[in-house]
């Protein structure tokens, strides 16, 4: 059973452009989270997602941030316009849909985005 | 006040110490508690959950405290391999919620 999927691993990107970060869950988890770690500090969360629906996005900056979880494919993390203070590790975690699976949360290995 | 509050370390400890780690977390509504681990430039991985009445796994026991609003992380006999940053975390909303993380405790075991 395949973990949950990151990619890419590493993205760099110049500021202005657009970053495109993928999350596939693991098989039968259609709840996915997306977290963002700065340099030295720890995670924060963003964004909550099920399929086709955004749940929470109390985390996510107000502006040129989305993100989304279509009902076919992985879910996406959207930057728009990257600046120097979007660098970080952003990771995704997925959870199971049934009623009583607990909330346990299991991690990607991330998305390392450099804005130079 | 922060939500979830860790000492930072590091702490450096022998091979075969005992080492705790404590964690304070700030909403009393909280719900779930877990002790995640984080190696270097790697993602999280759950360690183990906590509950109300304690539980071990192996050489690991974690306590809660919710009058305190406390949560601690024991490790008896440490190895080499057990030297990373542990992960304080707390889900306020039950089931299917956000996970809220503390800046981490690092520990280095050395030989």
């Amino acid at each position: 059973n395949a973990g949950v999927m990151q990619n890419p691993r590493h993205l760099v990107r110049r500021r202005g452009q657009e970053a495109r970060l993928r999350c596939s869950p693991m098989k039968g988890h259609s709840h996915v989270y997306w977290y963002r770690q700065l340099p030295e500090e720890g995670l924060k969360f963003m964004v909550y997602l099920q399929k086709e629906n955004i749940i929470d996005e109390s985390g996510m900056p107000k502006e040129r941030f989305s993100a989304e979880f279509p009902k076919e494919g992985p879910s996406i993390l959207r930057i728009q316009q990257v600046v120097r203070g979007d660098s970080a590790a952003y990771f995704c975690a997925s959870s199971p849909a049934r009623a009583g699976a607990g909330d346990t949360q299991y991690f990607g290995p991330g998305t390392r985005l450099t804005v130079l | 006040r922060k939500e979830v509050e860790q000492d930072p370390g590091p702490f450096n400890v022998p091979e075969g110490a005992t080492v705790a780690f404590n964690c304070t977390y700030s909403n009393s509504a909280s719900q779930s508690f877990f002790w995640y681990r984080q190696d270097c430039r790697k993602e999280p991985k759950l360690l183990m959950s906590v509950y109300s009445s304690g539980n071990e796994d192996g050489r690991f026991t974690a306590q809660l405290n919710r009058a305190s609003q406390y949560i601690s992380l024991l490790i008896r006999d440490s190895k080499l391999s057990d030297s990373a940053t542990y992960l304080c975390v707390v889900n306020n909303r039950g089931s299917q919620g956000n996970l809220i993380f503390g800046k981490g405790t690092k520990l280095s075991v050395k030989p």
